[in-house]
């Protein structure tokens, strides 16, 4: 099957910081990718989903400002968490999906503390 | 909301069949049944789909009854290793509805 990246698997930051986490398909091109946050002992929720060279589309209760999305190539979207606080802290997961293929391919996560 | 219930666990033997249930009794004619696990603290993994037959592929079985109305996701000989938490999606093929969906899933303990 596709392989999905993420980079990086694990941060720590300061409460206040910006954090950006990269998502790579390696052997496809991802005409849409989605970003999911998980919180502990819960499901995956969808947080956001981006087509290559337009803005995201963010699901009902996420904040755009707070996180970025860029997805501007067919292999790289970056989600950035801007002024992260503890309740940030999170395993983030993004999915690409390429054109004409209805298949979603999941990347590994990235474990997110923010102290 | 998930359009999928699931129990929220089951126990297995090793070397024994999982059998895991899921009910969609509102699916649509054109959405398609989707498994998905995911070990802990990885990314959820692929397992297999269909829409009306039953499928089969190196993973698992997919069993799925003549009014769609629910499925069983056949693991035959389970290991240690299929201990994780397996989620029944129901979508559409394509487009912003092709969106997966997460529910709470079936957590799977295969125990030795």
């Amino acid at each position: 099957g596709a392989v999905v990246s993420q980079h990086p698997s694990r941060v720590i930051c300061k409460s206040g910081t910006s954090v950006k986490i990269e998502c790579r398909s390696l052997d496809f091109q991802a005409t849409t990718m989605f970003w999911y946050r998980q919180f502990p002992k819960q499901s995956l929720m969808l947080m956001a989903t981006s087509n290559e060279g337009s803005k995201a589309t963010y699901e009902q209760g996420v904040e755009k400002d707070k996180f970025l999305i860029n997805h501007a190539s067919l292999t790289l979207s970056t989600l950035t968490v801007t002024s992260a606080h503890p309740e940030d802290s999170s395993f983030y997961i993004c999915s690409a999906r390429g054109a004409g293929n209805y298949e979603q391919y999941f990347g590994p996560g990235t474990r997110l503390t923010v102290t | 909301d998930a359009k999928t219930t699931q129990p929220p666990s089951m126990d297995c033997a090793e070397g024994r069949a999982a059998n895991l249930p899921c009910n969609h009794s509102t699916i649509s004619g054109n959405e398609y049944v989707y498994w998905y696990r995911q070990i802990h603290s990885q990314g959820p993994q692929y397992i297999i789909h269909g829409l009306k037959n039953n499928e089969t592929n190196e993973m698992a079985s997919l069993i799925i009854t003549e009014d769609r109305k629910s499925s069983t996701l056949i693991l035959p000989h389970a290991t240690l290793r299929d201990t994780a938490v397996y989620y029944c999606i129901v979508r559409v093929a394509g487009g912003s509805q092709g969106n997966l969906i997460f529910g709470k899933g079936t957590k799977l303990s295969v125990k030795p």
